[in-house]
């Protein structure tokens, strides 16, 4: 069965620092996948989204993340973080016989240390 | 675009009455509409599957007479909790497709329900 996991549950990173939030998934076939974030109050933003292709992705507000077949990985990365990049991260795989369905992680929540 | 909005934003009822949130896609045909139930500091599971003009689709668990889904249109979907009691206190959330989207899901702001 397709699954995700999200080892981290809370990061506190210094504002300014580097980001890496961790992501490993079980899928069979060639994963759809997906970084979502959440804010307090606001609906579920789409990061950046692999389907195929290159391997590294790049998504909105500075993220991105790479995807890793051999070590079933796709980790976001971020070069420097902002404050305003305080929330809560889930990764996500699409899923069912067309990969319309989503499978979310337990997500990742994280701070930032001013 | 791609705008998904949810009504009400926030409910509170009392135990054994019935709440029903509506998903509505503001500026593009959603096919497919999607129902998860999130509860506090967890991830988003996935309730039921809805496509236009058809029964909608429940995950494993989730109890379709009380949750009654309709999607009577390509722009409407509506949730109902039938008979709610405290356990059923939880942030609703939809999402919305297009066929040509390639899977992307565009959410809404999610619904806080609190029964009494």
């Amino acid at each position: 069965a397709q699954s995700v996991t999200q080892p981290d549950i809370h990061i506190t990173v210094s504002e300014g620092a580097s980001l890496e939030l961790r992501c490993n998934y079980s899928y069979g076939a060639t994963p759809y996948l997906f970084w979502y974030v959440q804010s307090p109050g606001q609906g579920l933003q789409l990061l950046l989204k692999y389907f195929s292709g290159d391997t590294l992705v790049q998504g909105i507000k500075g993220f991105e993340a790479e995807f890793k077949r051999s070590q079933s990985s796709f980790n976001l990365r971020k070069p420097s973080v902002h404050w305003s990049d305080a929330a809560e991260y889930f990764c996500a795989v699409g899923a069912g016989s067309s990969a319309s369905k989503i499978i979310f992680g337990s997500g990742t929540r994280l701070s930032i240390r001013p | 675009g791609a705008v998904v909005s949810q009504h009400p934003s926030w409910v509170i009822c009392k135990s054994g009455t019935s709440v029903k949130i509506e998903c509505r896609s503001l500026d593009f045909q959603a096919t497919t509409m999607f129902w998860y139930r999130q509860f506090p500091k967890q991830s988003l599971m996935l309730m039921a599957t809805s496509n236009e003009g058809s029964k909608a689709t429940y995950e494993q668990g989730v109890e379709k007479d009380k949750f009654l889904i309709n999607h009577a249109s390509l722009t409407l979907s509506t949730l109902t909790v039938t008979s709610a009691h405290p356990e059923d206190s939880s942030f609703y959330i939809c999402s919305a497709q297009t066929s040509g989207s390639r899977n992307e899901q565009f959410f809404g702001p999610g619904t806080r329900l609190t029964v009494l």
